[in-house]
């Protein structure tokens, strides 16, 4: 199994800009998050998904958005990319989803910057 | 979610017990204790969690106290490896919380 993946790596964006990062599991979860984690911060929760054609908001949903087709992918959408959304992009996936048995694994993450 | 509170740093020796502590005072009934690390620029890592009872598994021992309001993370010989923040987190576990974590540097 690969677990969590995610593309791209690293992306340079300038202002205004838009781009999709990708994110797949093949773990077949039910539920898919997406995290972002600012220079020395923890990790804040932007989206989450808990199962195909559905997704709720998290912490910090502005400026972006999800889908979620299939069990698989859960990319997150930048629309109109700015300086605050410079950051480091996790995606997460668990089995279950409230309760305890819902061990959340992560990604490698995408390291983005908006000029 | 409640809040939990956590030392900025420790530094522990290799081959010693990493003892890591944890207050969430306000933790509700319902609400389990997570622990998950992140080792350099990596995704975070599960370790464990708990609700009540202490728990150990494969990589470290969670003890929580009777009237739930702290809990220890405990790595019984910490390597050079186990450098990284750990991050003590209490909800139901859909949406997970992170605050700053503990730093943990060990040290040969």
């Amino acid at each position: 199994n690969a677990g969590v993946t995610q593309t791209p790596k690293f992306r340079i964006l300038k202002i205004g800009q838009s781009m999709t990062l990708q994110c797949a599991q093949d773990m077949n979860h039910n539920y898919m998050y997406w995290y972002r984690q600012d220079p020395g911060m923890g990790l804040k929760l932007i989206y989450y998904s808990v199962g195909a054609g559905i997704t709720d908001k998290g912490e910090v949903p502005n400026g972006y958005n999800v889908s979620r087709s299939t069990t698989e992918d859960f990319p997150l959408r930048l629309e109109l990319a700015a300086p605050s959304q410079t950051s480091v992009y996790f995606c997460a996936s668990s089995l279950y989803g409230t309760g305890g048995r819902n061990e959340q694994f992560f990604g490698p993450g995408t390291r983005l910057t908006v000029l | 979610d409640a809040k939990t509170t956590q030392p900025t740093s420790m530094d522990c020796a290799e081959g010693r017990a990493a003892n890591l502590p944890c207050n969430h005072s306000t933790i509700s009934g319902n609400e389990y204790v997570y622990w998950y690390r992140q080792i350099h620029s990596q995704g975070p890592q599960y370790i464990i969690h708990g609700l009540k009872n202490n728990e150990t598994n494969e990589m470290a021992s969670l003890i929580i106290t009777e009237d739930r309001k702290s809990s220890t993370l405990i790595l019984p010989h910490a390597t050079l490896r186990d450098t990284a923040v750990y991050y003590c987190i209490v909800g139901d576990g859909n949406k997970l919380v992170f605050g700053a974590g503990t730093i943990l540097r060990v040290k040969s």
